[in-house]
């Protein structure tokens, strides 16, 4: 069993829907959470880092963490096309981070 | 501020020669990663740096990587007799100290052939 497990995707949405990405995590050792987005050819770009149960919110991104079932959700309102990129969670223990797989989002105009 | 930056951006190489890709992280930044991105694929840990330390080498795939890291700011990448496996994206982060967000460079895009 993977330390990190993302759904690859590729989801497809229309413009303006919620998108929710989530990953789900086998050690109950790691302490905080972020999710990058990635435009092709470019490097992970850090959108929501957070450490705590609960949700945390910035704009149109909301970063939810369920340490109890080990499941994390980004959640994605009001989508836009230049939304269009892969989603990674990143995971982190003490100077261990692990990453999801990515999932490829598009949303379509 | 200046974030991470990585070079070259692309390199270009024959099986068999030896390479080396830079990493410049956000100055102040303790914690250095080094990340490697083949097609279709999640990100790979290679190598991590706490000052010019590196207490974590554990994802180097074979002894012909190697990593060095100098007054706690620039390091270097070097791959030896690259293989043709060894095409993929390399990716640098640093961080402020090792639980903190990492802030990652554009990559350095390494083809063999």
């Amino acid at each position: 069993q993977k330390e990190v497990e993302q759904d690859p995707g590729p989801l497809s949405v229309p413009e303006g829907a919620i998108v929710s990405l989530n990953c789900t995590y086998s050690n109950s050792a790691f302490q905080y959470f972020m999710w990058y987005r990635q435009y092709s050819r470019k490097g992970p770009e850090l959108l929501m880092y957070t450490y705590s149960s609960g949700n945390k919110e910035d704009g149109r991104f909301t970063a939810q963490v369920d340490k109890s079932s080990k499941y994390i959700s980004l959640f994605i309102r009001d989508s836009q096309p230049s939304d269009s990129a892969t989603y990674l969670c990143a995971i982190g223990g003490y100077q261990k981070v692990t990453f999801g797989t990515g999932t490829k989002l598009q949303v379509i105009p | 501020g200046a974030g991470v930056s990585q070079s070259p951006s692309n390199k270009v190489t024959e099986k068999g020669k030896d390479v080396e890709l830079r990493c410049d992280p956000i100055s102040g930044h303790t914690a250095l990663y080094w990340y490697r991105q083949s097609l279709g694929q999640g990100l790979e840990f290679l190598i991590y740096f706490q000052g010019n330390s590196a207490p974590d080498k554990s994802g180097l795939p074979s002894d012909r990587f190697s990593a060095e890291r100098t007054g706690g700011s620039v390091s270097t990448l070097t791959i030896q007799r690259t293989q043709q496996e060894d095409s993929a994206v390399y990716l640098c982060a640093s961080s402020l100290a090792p639980s903190n967000e990492q802030f990652f460079g554009p990559g350095t895009r390494l083809t063999v052939l």
